[in-house]
């Protein structure tokens, strides 16, 4: 069945850093991907998906591109802020309609 | 427009006792689902529905029963808690044909 792997964390980065968080996945057909965040205390909020290879999906600065070549679909921002400071989900379509979710990275940026 | 909304926010019970958690969307999503939060799990697909009337089982089951009456409500009853069940429960809900889902803010349990 399909399944995402994310890389563990917490990640600790200082304010306006660079930003991967790497994100692989396995599936039979072409499921849309999906990262979504969690800020301390909240639900789950969609931050950006790609439906198809080679899209790339962005907002709030972060963005990932669609690789089925590799799998893959990291997530990247290129300078961080102390606001982003959450639990990273990539996520992908399973066959009953739901999300499957990788374990999460939480990343914590410093001032 | 208040989106998934889901009640209670917290709630402590003793093993044994049985609960409903609430969960309603004011979107007419057709499907809604519940998923269980775990320390390093990520969330697990408990149950899910695609339309008033029609409910499936996800992939943790046990220990659950959903019903759907309308379109607007999909509660998550625990028949008898147990301390395995201690989690953060999210229900969500999406229109059927998009692939965006919607999050509800979530309730966190504690069974003792």
């Amino acid at each position: 069945g399909n399944s995402v792997t994310q890389m563990e964390g917490p990640v600790t980065l200082s304010e306006e850093a660079f930003l991967t968080i790497n994100c692989t996945y396995t599936a039979t057909g072409y499921p849309s991907l999906f990262w979504y965040v969690q800020y301390p205390g909240e639900g789950l909020q969609l931050l950006l998906k790609a439906t198809k290879a080679d899209d790339k999906g962005s907002n709030k600065g972060f963005e990932a591109t669609y690789r089925k070549e590799t799998t893959s679909f990291h997530l990247e921002k290129g300078s961080v802020q102390v606001s982003d400071s959450a639990v990273y989900f990539c996520a992908l379509t399973g066959s009953q309609g739901n999300l499957i979710f990788g374990k999460g990275t939480k990343l914590s940026v410093k001032p | 427009n208040a989106g998934v909304t889901q009640t209670p926010k917290f709630q402590v019970l003793k093993t044994g006792q049985s609960m409903t958690l609430q969960c309603a969307q004011d979107m007419n999503h057709e499907y809604m689902s519940w998923y269980r939060q775990d320390p390093g799990m990520g969330l697990r697909l408990i149950h899910y529905s695609v339309g008033a009337g029609i409910t499936d089982q996800g992939e943790v089951p046990n220990g659950y029963n959903v019903s759907r009456s309308t379109t607007e409500d999909f509660p998550l009853r625990l028949l008898s808690a147990a301390p395995s069940q201690t989690s953060v429960y999210f229900c969500a809900s999406r229109l059927v044909g998009t692939d965006t889902q919607y999050f509800g803010p979530g309730t966190r349990l504690t069974v003792l």
